[in-house]
């Protein structure tokens, strides 16, 4: 299995709804990552878990809450969102997180909306 | 801080041609370069990557090269179709394993 999955594909919350997105991979990578992503710009890293353990958070508001509960698995819970936090969120995962070589690999994405 | 532009935005060329899409940055010291490729509202699917210590990489129609020394990296697409529109994002990697992205080239074959 060379992918990594992200569901759902589409969401539409309502600024006080609470949901979450998850992403999933089975290549035994020990890196994975949020990034964000509106229409036409380059993604923005939001996070990054190495080993299970939260290594970088890119100043994101408090509404986005990574989760990691196991080395293939990742959340992005979401509360009290804004209209501006509708975007894509891309998944991805890598080998490692040091050394030249860790190519990362992304999941479709979940294409968010806020009402 | 890390920077990287790509040149041009957007490109439309009709199918059979050779083109190349230009990616450059502003901090040499980089660990490695990926080129992606990305469909309206979908993921980025790797296309290449070059490490740091690497000149150029090949897959099938694709040639990248990388002169880490000047910023530069380049992406070669032979003999051009249709299906390879999208959005072409090439993306270094510096230390603490962050990934910076290129604004991407907008490519269009027409048939």
């Amino acid at each position: 299995d060379t992918e990594v999955t992200q569901t759902p594909k589409h969401l539409v919350m309502g600024m006080t709804n609470k949901k979450s997105l998850k992403c999933e991979q089975h290549m035994g990578h020990r890196a994975m990552y949020w990034y964000k992503q509106k229409a036409k710009k380059p993604p923005e890293l939001m996070f990054v878990y190495s080993y299970e353990k939260l290594s970088i958070n890119e100043s994101v508001p408090s509404r986005f809450s990574p989760e990691c509960p196991n080395s293939s698995l990742l959340n992005l819970h979401l509360h009290a969102l804004q209209p501006e936090d509708s975007a894509l969120y891309l998944c991805a995962s890598s080998p490692g997180t040091g050394g030249t070589g860790a190519r990362q690999f992304f999941g479709p994405g979940t294409r968010l909306t806020v009402l | 801080k890390q920077e990287v532009t790509q040149i041009p935005a957007a490109l439309s060329v009709p199918e059979g041609e050779n083109l190349v899409l230009n990616c450059s940055f502003t901090d040499s010291a980089i660990y490695n370069l990926q080129w992606f490729r990305q469909d309206p509202g979908k993921g980025l699917t790797s296309l290449l990557l070059i490490q740091s210590s690497q000149r150029e990489q090949t897959s099938g129609r694709l040639n990248a090269s990388l002169d880490k020394s000047s910023g530069r990296s380049t992406l070669y697409i032979a003999a051009s179709q249709p299906g390879d529109s999208a959005t072409y994002l090439c993306a270094v990697k510096n230390a603490g394993n962050m990934l910076t992205f290129g604004g991407g080239t907008r490519l269009m074959v027409k048939p």
